[in-house]
């Protein structure tokens, strides 16, 4: 069965701490897609990456980056030097390739940034 | 990408009622999806809506609570029914194109 896991519900940290958000997930198949979206207060999601089950490099986009590792099935979250504005909710998501329609979400990890 | 608007934005509602909620996409799109947040929860798929077709419900929802319409390709509708106070949620309507899903800005839904 599909299943994505975010243990940690809440976390905290002060503005310029790294802060790393953990995904594990479970799938049958072998290929499928993985997703982070952030949703502010406002709620609306806001779309951050896709990552095909192919393609486990490591991305970097500006202060976030991500780590893909299938050997044990995690698609982690790190913000660098976080700021105030990155306070959200995270939630990592998976899809099959093939039925891209069906998404998995994760139950979210709220972050909150103190200044 | 795909630009989605939803109206209305948010609404409190008295319990026992109906409202129906818009999706508005800037393409056509095959798909459109509807989800449901409750407060503090994670996004639970609600039903996929083709244009031509009856919508697919996934499990816990049918369509007798959460009827949904999808007259053309860049249009749909999801009424939630005879309310209580267990629905109020956000509700967000999504579209997939190019192996991605965009998510129109949510309806905030209160049930008194």
């Amino acid at each position: 069965a599909q299943k994505v896991t975010q243990a940690q519900t809440e976390i905290s940290v002060v503005e310029k701490e790294d802060v790393t958000l953990d995904c594990v997930y479970e799938t049958r198949d072998t290929t499928y897609y993985l997703f982070w979206y952030k949703q502010p207060p406002s709620g609306e999601l806001v779309f951050l990456i896709r990552r095909n089950s192919f393609d486990e490099q490591n991305e970097i986009s500006g202060r976030y980056s991500w780590n893909f590792q299938k050997s044990t099935s995690s698609f982690n979250f790190t913000i660098t030097a976080s700021q105030v504005v990155d306070s959200a909710v995270y939630f990592c998501a998976l899809s099959e390739l093939y039925n891209f329609n069906k998404f998995y979400f994760g139950s979210g990890t709220k972050l909150n940034v103190k200044p | 990408s795909a630009v989605i608007s939803q109206k209305p934005s948010r609404d409190i509602c008295q319990r026992g009622t109906s409202l129906t909620i818009q999706c508005q996409v800037d393409s056509q799109v095959t798909m459109m999806f509807w989800y449901r947040q409750q407060p503090g929860q994670s996004l639970t798929l609600i039903a996929t809506a083709n244009q031509g077709s009856e919508a697919t419900y996934e499990s816990g929802f049918v369509i007798d609570k959460f009827p949904i319409s999808r007259p053309n390709l860049t249009f749909s509708t999801l009424t939630v029914s005879n309310m209580s106070p267990e629905d109020s949620s956000i509700y967000l309507c999504s579209v997939g194109t190019d192996y991605e899903q965009y998510f129109g800005p949510g309806t905030r839904l209160t049930v008194t």
